[in-house]
């Protein structure tokens, strides 16, 4: 595997399920992120995790809840979602070497559809 | 006013042509700024980054970075059917490595 990797592709839920999506990456970077991209809207950063730590929660609803294990491996939990959350879950990840910003990469996706 | 701001499109230009995407920001202590291309149903894509004051070219790509006007623009030469796609631009604010990004312009290339 190279890059970022992200499971399930697809995913289809109702509002009472509780799910999990996963995405390792495979490039040595140091910082992941969440991302939701809903259509005709801008990329919405959700979280940030550098080296393991939480640094950034965009007013994100308890409803997601992020783990990230280690520098490899995030997760987004999700329970009692609502129809409003259906959108493309997309996470990335940067080496974290700069505090100017630097070049994020992304995974394929998890399109998620709240039923 | 929004952060990053580009035109949502499409905009439409004949193979072979030259294809101007633009981008404006309004945090102007950002310093690093990223185009990335999306196909339909796909994830983004990085095609360049930008830091300085000027022109960055790779291959067919040239980015143009003007901070004292606050505007960073994407130029595709040749354009090919294959660069129909929509173009992020995303510009770094603010502390740690959050980007913020635009809409996306959508470029259609027609034979």
């Amino acid at each position: 595997e190279t890059g970022v990797t992200q499971t399930p592709r697809h995913l289809v839920m109702g509002m009472t399920n509780k799910k999990s999506l996963k995405c390792e990456q495979h490039l040595g970077h140091n910082a992941m992120y969440w991302y939701k991209q809903s259509a005709k809207k801008p990329l919405e950063l959700m979280f940030v995790y550098n080296f393991k730590e939480q640094t950034e929660n965009n007013s994100v609803p308890s409803r997601f809840s992020p783990e990230c294990p280690n520098s490899s491996h995030l997760f987004l939990h999700l329970h009692t979602l609502q129809p409003e959350d259906s959108a493309l879950y997309l996470c990335a990840s940067s080496q974290d070497r700069t505090l100017f910003g630097e070049e994020q990469y992304f995974g394929p996706g998890t399109r998620l559809t709240v039923t | 006013q929004k952060e990053v701001e580009q035109n949502s499109g499409p905009l439409s230009v004949p193979e072979g042509a030259i294809a101007s995407l633009n981008c404006t920001y309004s945090d102007r202590g950002s310093q690093s700024f990223f185009w990335y291309r999306q196909y339909s149903g796909k994830s983004p894509e990085l095609i360049m980054f930008i830091y300085s004051n000027g022109d960055k070219e790779d291959g067919r790509f040239t980015a143009q970075l003007n901070k004292a006007s606050q505007y960073v623009s994407l130029l595709i030469r040749d354009s090919q059917p294959s660069d129909s796609a929509t173009y992020l631009c995303a510009v770094h604010t603010g502390g740690g490595n959050k980007l913020t990004f635009g809409t996306g312009t959508q470029l259609k290339v027609e034979l």
